[in-house]
């Protein structure tokens, strides 16, 4: 069974610029988590979308944001970025809704120069 | 507001020995209990979980423990490796979707 993909792996960009993440969740999974794992801060809950819909947000300002597409795959846009987003994005993927197990991917390292 | 404290931050334990992390919660809604183990460079891997309906799980070496009434759980590792030198976190859930993480275990496993 394929697990969580996570692309691109790395990724470099500048103060103000806007930054596209995504996500293909493990067949079956319906439900697409985005974390956030900063240096020293440990993981922080981002965004949970479950059948298309934005489900529950964490608390990061309203430039984080996303979708996800009939397929389940997700998208995670950063816009305006500041140096403060530069941290490792992880999806993770679960079946349906409420507390069922997640899985995660590799993550995208997000540097801002 | 939601949180989880996640101690010690540093365990360095003998091969062989035990290595015990603990956790306590404050949302009384938690109602889920995972534990993950993250290598250098890797991923996040789910190595046990626990629900509130349950008291203690065992998967082979790995044990979990809940304590609803004190909102403490704990992760016990028994006759420790090398290999499980790791950085361990702890979370919470309620019926909300999104894990609450504990800063994290990094354990040392010394041969």
């Amino acid at each position: 069974e394929a697990g969580v993909t996570q692309s691109p792996t790395h990724l470099i960009k500048t103060r103000g610029q806007q930054a596209t993440l995504r996500c293909s969740p493990i067949s079956g999974h319906t439900s697409v988590y985005w974390y956030q794992q900063a240096l020293g801060l440990g993981l922080q809950f981002l965004l949970w979308y479950d059948e298309g819909e934005e489900r529950n947000r964490g608390n990061f300002p309203p430039r984080f944001s996303g979708r996800q597409f009939p397929n389940y795959s997700s998208e995670l846009n950063v816009n305006a970025l500041e140096l403060e987003d530069s941290a490792l994005y992880l999806c993770a993927s679960s079946k349906g809704q409420y507390n069922q197990p997640q899985h995660f991917g590799d993550g995208t390292r997000l540097s801002i120069l | 507001g939601e949180n989880v404290e996640q101690h010690p931050s540093t365990l360095s334990v003998q091969e062989g020995d035990s290595a015990v992390i603990k956790c306590t919660y404050s949302d009384s809604a938690s109602n889920y209990f995972p534990w993950y183990k993250q290598e250098l460079g890797k991923r996040p891997q789910l190595i046990i979980d626990i629900r509130s309906n349950v008291g203690e799980k065992k998967d082979q070496r790995i044990a979990v423990t809940l304590n609803k009434t004190a909102k403490h759980f704990s992760l016990h590792i028994t006759e420790t490796q090398p290999e499980d030198s790791a950085v361990y976190f702890c979370a919470a859930s309620g019926n909300t979707g999104k894990l609450i993480f504990g800063q994290g275990t990094t354990l040392q496993v010394k041969p």
